[in-house]
């Protein structure tokens, strides 16, 4: 069965400053990957995805991910955050081939500092 | 916005009650989600839906039920409510086609509280 872990349950960041939200999955063979963003007291909204071919993805909002396969890991990264970012960020790992089900991390909190 | 929509949007009910939820789309998907969120969790599997009247349990699903009658609509039943059972129900869509495919896009969640 597919795992993610999110290891940073709350990261504080400067507004301006860069950021790193690391994601760790475990699975078999070539996974799905995904980050989603959600925003208080909203739905989650899709920040990019990995399925396949070059292994830094881009995605909305400037944010960029990088999957490393040797590492198992699918970090999302940001080189200046804004104000608006501050939200919580879901990784997410799909089995591909199971009916698309995905598995989620338990999410990071971000907050950012004026 | 994947035209998914979600009621009721906040419930409040007392245990022992049968609530049921409701998710309608608009575009024909053919695979729908039901999630539940709860703080340090994540979100968590219940069922989904590959077709209609095609249905299967995911991680969490003691407790519910679920039933798909018409492509559009996905209703989740709680048969009897449980203060364990407060939460955020999310509904999410499998993309099909064009650089979405395979990509779930979810609803904007009902709020339920058992009391």
């Amino acid at each position: 069965a597919q795992s993610v872990t999110q290891p940073d349950i709350h990261i504080t960041v400067s507004e301006g400053a860069s950021l790193e939200l690391r994601c760790n999955y475990s699975y078999g063979a070539t996974p799905y990957l995904f980050w989603y963003v959600q925003s208080p007291g909203q739905g989650l909204q899709l920040l990019l995805k990995y399925f396949s071919g070059d292994t830094l993805v881009q995605g909305i909002k400037g944010f960029e991910a990088e999957f490393k396969r040797s590492q198992s890991s699918f970090n999302l990264r940001k080189p200046s955050v804004h104000w608006s970012d501050a939200a919580e960020y879901f990784c997410a790992v799909g089995a591909r081939g199971s009916n698309y089900k995905l598995t989620f991390g338990k999410g990071t909190l971000l907050t950012v500092n004026p | 916005d994947a035209g998914i929509t979600q009621s009721p949007r906040h419930k409040v009910t007392e245990t022992g009650t049968p609530v049921t939820l409701r998710c309608h789309q608009t575009e024909n998907h053919r695979y729908m989600y039901w999630y539940r969120q709860d703080p340090g969790h994540g979100l968590r599997l219940i069922h989904y839906s590959y077709g209609v009247k095609d249905t299967d349990k995911g991680e969490v699903s003691d407790g519910y039920s679920v039933s798909r009658s018409k492509t559009e609509d996905f209703l989740l039943t709680l048969e009897s409510a449980t203060s364990s059972q407060t939460s955020v129900y999310f509904c999410a869509i499998k993309s099909i086609g064009g650089g979405d495919t395979d990509t779930q896009y979810f609803g904007p969640g009902t709020r339920l509280t058992v009391l």
